[in-house]
């Protein structure tokens, strides 16, 4: 059982918009901690997509977007791509465990 | 290019030891805090722990505290997990990270498989 809850999969035609949850608590998001997002292909190392809340980091495109609110945090990714088939995490700290912690993951299927 | 190698894993016995380590370079390593992150097979990823720049400060999951060991030598640019008593449950594959700002990881290694099985 993850600390952060994410939905385990999402799927979406090429072109169309999806959001990816990331739901905490009064510990880690809720408590004001920046959440970020990664996009990891099995067999690969995880990428930085989204970093203090909405931020980006260079080469990564503006279709990607990321959002915070109380205690949840979202990823949305428009215009999908058959390329963007992977799996999103999300991550923040939590006070309560003393450390980092991840959602359980989201597999994104382009269909 | 900034760029992080990890080494040294590899199938050991429950109750064995192995040490990890992670070859930095395209950046200053002693400038930043580093971290490992482990991913079980089927599973999400799982911070492990981190070590800050200086390696005077060490922080672990509940899951590994008192079996395994962070440190670092930023004379070699080189990032260490020392793993002890190391169960079934550990089976994974371990990636180091650069970590950063308010708390995330900017660069992954291509990780280490760590198997622990009789």
């Amino acid at each position: 059982q993850s600390v952060l809850t994410q939905p385990p999969s999402v799927s979406g035609a090429p072109g169309q918009r999806v959001t990816i949850s990331c739901t905490g608590s009064s510990s880690n998001i809720g408590a004001g901690y920046d959440v970020h997002w990664y996009q990891h292909l099995p067999g690969t190392a995880p990428k930085l997509l989204i970093y203090g809340n909405t931020n980006r980091p260079s080469g990564v495109p503006d279709r990607f977007s990321g959002s915070k609110s109380g205690t949840s945090a979202s990823l949305a990714i428009t215009g999908l791509q058959a390329e963007d088939e992977a799996d999103y995490y999300c991550q923040s700290y939590d006070n309560r465990l003393s450390g980092s912690v991840f959602g359980g993951g989201t597999k994104l299927t382009v269909l | 290019e900034v760029q992080l190698l990890e080494s040294g894993g590899g199938l050991e016995q429950p109750g064995g030891s192995l040490r990890l380590s992670c070859a930095a370079s395209g950046f200053t390593f002693s400038s930043n805090a580093m971290t490992w992150v482990r991913q079980a097979p089927g599973k999400g990823l799982e911070w492990v722990s981190t070590i800050s720049s200086r390696g005077d400060r060490t922080y672990y999951a509940d899951s590994v505290k008192g079996r395994f060991t962070i440190s670092r030598d930023n004379s070699k640019n080189t990032l260490y997990l020392q793993m002890n008593r190391l169960r079934a449950e550990d089976t994974a594959i371990y990636y180091c990270a650069e970590f950063v700002g308010t708390g995330y990881f900017q660069h992954w290694g291509q990780g280490a498989l760590v198997t622990v099985s009789s």
